[in-house]
């Protein structure tokens, strides 16, 4: 069974721009999750998606957004990148949208901003 | 507020010595889960424990809930290189709202020297 996959590995970026992360989830996984892992903070919760509906959302600016299609691979976009962006962007997808199911994570994409 | 407090946060030591990790609320959660994230792969799954007073153990690791269910520790015995890695906890609870919510703890760097 394939696991997460994140795409692409390594990003970098200057303020200002715009980027697009892309999620697949495992196969027959309706859910996915979006986090920001930036150094000394741990896993900050960004979105969360089930069954192509956004479900909640963490304590991120609107700029932060994203959505689910319906094969349930998931997109994330952040508009107008500050250097406080940088930081590695986990995906990870659960069978259903309840969320004490164990997450299975990708491997993640590195922002860097310049 | 970090609603789940991890310590210690930084741990080095030698091969074959003991440790324990500690991960602590004032919050009750319904289930907790242990995850282990080595340098450039997202965090994998290691144990869910649901149970207030339950032990569950994984070769070398014995994972531990309160029986409050508001704090679980991980305690590994002889350590081992392979060890080394983002130990991280994180617990389901219900908000106010009546959703359930899964937070992360910022993790323990554990490394284990040859």
């Amino acid at each position: 069974e394939a696991g997460v996959t994140q795409s692409p590995t390594h990003l970098i970026k200057t303020r200002g721009q715009q980027v697009t992360l892309r999620c697949s989830p495992i196969s027959g996984h309706t859910s996915v999750y979006w986090y920001q892992q930036a150094l000394g903070l741990g896993l900050q919760f960004l979105l969360w998606y089930d069954e192509g509906e956004e479900r909640n959302r963490g304590n991120f600016p609107p700029r932060f957004s994203g959505r689910q299609f319906p094969n349930y691979s998931s997109e994330l976009n952040v508009n107008a990148l500050e250097l406080e962006d940088s930081a590695l962007y986990l995906c990870a997808s659960v069978p259903t949208g309840y969320s004490n199911q164990p997450q299975h994570f990708g491997d993640g994409t590195r922002l860097s901003i310049l | 507020t970090q609603l789940l407090e991890q310590s210690p946060q930084f741990l080095s030591i030698q091969e074959g010595e003991n440790l324990t990790v500690y991960c602590n609320s004032s919050s009750v959660f319904s289930s907790l889960q242990w995850y282990r994230q080595e340098p450039g792969e997202g965090p994998v799954l290691l144990v869910t424990v649901v149970t207030g007073g339950e032990v569950k153990k994984l070769k070398r690791l014995t994972f531990q809930f309160g029986d409050a269910r508001k704090d679980s520790s991980l305690h590994i015995t002889a350590a081992q290189p392979g060890d080394t890695g983002l130990y991280l906890c994180a617990g389901t609870y219900l908000t106010q709202g009546g959703s359930e919510k899964l937070v992360f703890g910022k993790g323990m760097k554990l490394t284990v020297n040859p």
